[in-house]
């Protein structure tokens, strides 16, 4: 069955960084498209970052890009974020998501069929 | 604040029906059939429960139902149940972002 796992969570000073990862299992992880979903505290779910199934198309949301780099390994069913310079407004759960259907010539992420449990970034001095 | 507008909560008894809104605007939900709902129930995964608008995936219950009118998107859930308590989210694909845009959530009590 589909798993997906996150790892690499904890707690970071403003400014510093960190990087989570997701390890994947129970599917062709190379054939789907991948992404980040996160949600703060008593907010909504917001995308964060999608990512091709090869690594060559990447999508970032404007809060994050710049700061943030999406990547995956394929050959390990791995997918990871790093995300630098990270300020208070990061704080939040972060989820490992397989998208199932992405539309447009941008690549826009429609669907996702599975998520993580959530792996939680607190970013406070 | 969220690019789409869901009410915070909402809640009926085992057995009737409720709807949630989901309202954006002309460039995501008003222009788009590409809108989704998810189950959320607080320390598991989120669920895809309905996808275009309307369409349900496999294994999902015919309990729950989806429709749209104008910039406003609608998830029914019918015959409530107990397990039905979970919060819900709306996302849309928009023209105004490579990904998509979610609401804030409605948090279903089931009385």
């Amino acid at each position: 069955q589909v798993q997906l796992v996150e790892s690499g969570g904890g707690l970071v000073k403003p400014g510093g960084s960190l990087r989570l990862s997701c390890a994947a299992s129970g599917f062709t992880f190379s054939a789907y498209y991948m992404g980040w979903i996160r949600q703060a505290p008593g907010k909504g779910l917001e995308w964060v970052s999608s990512i091709s199934g090869a690594g060559s198309f990447t999508n970032y949301a404007d809060s994050v890009k710049g700061r943030f780099t999406i990547s995956r390994d394929n050959a390990k069913n791995s997918l990871s974020l790093q995300m630098n310079s990270l300020r208070a407004e990061d704080s939040a759960v972060y989820y490992c998501a397989r998208v199932s259907r992405i539309t447009g010539a941008a690549n826009v992420p429609l669907e996702t069929d599975y998520w993580g449990q959530g792996a939680l970034l607190t970013v406070s001095s | 604040q969220s690019a789409l507008t869901q009410p915070a909560s909402v809640s009926g008894s085992p057995g009737q029906s409720i709807t949630i809104s989901c309202t954006g605007t002309s460039s995501d939900v008003g222009a788009y059939d590409f809108v989704s709902w998810y189950q959320h129930h607080p320390g598991k995964a989120p669920k895809l429960m309905i996808y275009d608008v309307s369409s349900r995936p496999s294994g999902v219950s015919n309990r729950f139902s989806g429709s749209k009118s104008g910039n406003t998107a609608s998830l029914t859930i019918s015959g409530l149940q107990a397990e039905d308590e979970a919060d819900y989210y709306c996302t849309s694909y928009t023209s105004s972002s490579t990904l998509g845009v979610f609401g804030g959530g409605t948090k279903l009590t089931v009385l």
